[in-house]
């Protein structure tokens, strides 16, 4: 594909059940980016994986949030011990490395819908 | 905390008219600056980025940008109903990588 992909789409869950959100970023795209998009909001930094470098996890909102990159290409995004107020788009977003390369390309989404 | 800050809005202007979106941002050691269009439901697409002082210009849409100010905007000229969407600003910090987010300013024009 052309463009970054996010699976599900939708995902509606129990309050205290875990969730995965997937991103496949853009191949060849070194960094990838999860942000939070609350209704109404705008975007949240969550976390930066670039390359083989230790990701930036500032924008981890809780330990119940944790985000892995397996091979540099696809990124896996859990919630453990879901509560309402995680309820929000998970937007993931890809980018190339380089001198001109800072545009971020973003996937279509994840609605969470936490119960 | 580096902040981007946007006025929210709701912005109203008439088909054909010029809108006018603004921006300003804490971190002096900004170097990068881009305005992405958010239609409802939908995720942010880039439509300008920025790095010099003055104005950059593609097509009907008019990038300024003042360093000095730390202020950043974004006019759409002869502004049609499909541009009407959120509008977010964003910068990259003195870190080069980390893109932090205004909250967007919602355009509706009105045909």
């Amino acid at each position: 594909g052309a463009g970054v992909s996010q699976s599900p789409s939708n995902k509606v869950t129990e309050k205290g059940k875990d969730v995965e959100l997937r991103c496949d970023p853009i191949s060849g795209h070194t960094a990838l980016y999860w942000y939070r998009q609350s209704l109404g909001q705008g975007l949240e930094f969550l976390i930066y994986f670039q390359g083989n470098s230790a990701p930036d996890k500032s924008g981890l909102p809780s330990d119940r949030f944790s985000a892995e990159r397996t091979g540099g290409s696809v990124s896996t995004l859990t919630i453990q011990r879901t509560q309402q107020e995680d309820s929000a788009v998970y937007l993931c977003a890809s980018r190339a490395s380089g001198a001109g390369t800072d545009t971020q390309y973003f996937g279509p989404g994840t609605r969470l819908t936490v119960l | 905390q580096k902040e981007v800050e946007q006025n929210s809005g709701p912005l109203s202007v008439p088909e054909g008219a010029i809108a006018s979106l603004n921006c300003t941002y804490s971190d002096r050691g900004s170097q990068s600056f881009f305005w992405y269009r958010q239609y409802s439901g939908k995720s942010p697409e880039l439509i300008m980025s920025i790095y010099s002082n003055g104005d950059k210009e593609d097509g009907r849409f008019t990038a300024q940008l003042n360093k000095a100010s730390q202020y950043v905007s974004l006019l759409i000229r002869d502004s049609q109903p499909s541009d009407s969407a959120t509008y977010l600003c964003a910068v990259f910090g003195s870190s080069n990588y980390k893109l932090t987010f205004g909250k967007g300013t919602l355009l509706t024009v009105n045909p």
